[in-house]
């Protein structure tokens, strides 16, 4: 199974853009690449994906790697309400298993 | 309100003792799944659904089952509870299975059941 690795932890200032690294080397062409963020208490929720083109969305944005070796997060202004465990995972494009596989993930530390 | 539920939300229990923890959606998710989150190792998949009456293993299956007969309901047992199932444990759902990768595959994660077998 292709495997995620993340920086175990991150911190950034309020109100700057936080750039969260993944690296999955083993991916293949079929696996889709997701990111989930778990606050404080809470389960985790999604955040983005996408396969081979960057993304946008109103929470984030996800640059890949022309080889999709490796994929960034962006949160363009990070809060106080952004700290939390961010989970970079692989999901399969094709075959029949649905299994995900969760990174460590990497805690975000927000600083006022 | 769309969301997926959990009960109970905190359990403490005795090694043995047989004991199943609930997990619905109001969704109409084909897709549901347990994990299971302990410190330093982060989500682990113990089984998933792909539709009713269709379950498979995922990475951490042993001392678990699961039933899908209806397709809003995925509890989990755990027959004879012991020490090391001691844990966080979150059900999830999704329109489909995440091999479609489309937006109808993004997972809603429950709040949680923290369970403590002694």
């Amino acid at each position: 199974d292709a495997k995620t690795t993340q920086p175990n932890s991150m911190e950034s200032n309020e109100e700057e853009p936080v750039h969260l690294p993944c690296n999955h080397s083993t991916i293949s062409g079929t696996d889709y690449i997701h990111w989930y963020r778990q606050l404080p208490s809470q389960g985790p929720e999604y955040v983005i994906h996408g396969l081979t083109s960057n993304v946008n969305n109103r929470m984030a944005s996800l640059a890949i790697a022309e080889d999709r070796k490796s994929s960034t997060l962006i949160l363009h202004r990070a809060t106080l309400r952004d700290a939390a465990v961010y989970y970079c995972i692989l999901s399969r494009g094709s075959g029949n298993t649905g299994k995900l596989i969760f990174g460590q993930g990497t805690t975000l530390q927000v600083k006022p | 309100e769309a969301q997926v539920t959990q009960n109970p939300r905190y359990l403490i229990t005795v090694t043995g003792k047989k004991l199943t923890v609930t997990c619905s959606q109001n969704m109409n998710h084909e897709y549901m799944s347990w994990y299971r989150q302990d410190p330093g190792l982060g989500l682990r998949q113990i089984y998933y659904s792909m539709n009713v009456e269709v379950t498979d293993k995922g990475d951490v299956p042993e001392g678990y089952k699961v039933s899908r007969k209806e397709k809003r309901n995925f509890p989990l047992i755990l027959e004879s509870p012991s020490p090391n199932q001691t844990s966080l444990y979150f059900c999830a759902s999704s329109l489909r299975p995440p091999r479609r990768g489309t937006s109808t595959d993004t997972q809603y994660f429950g709040p949680g059941t923290r369970l403590t077998v002694l």
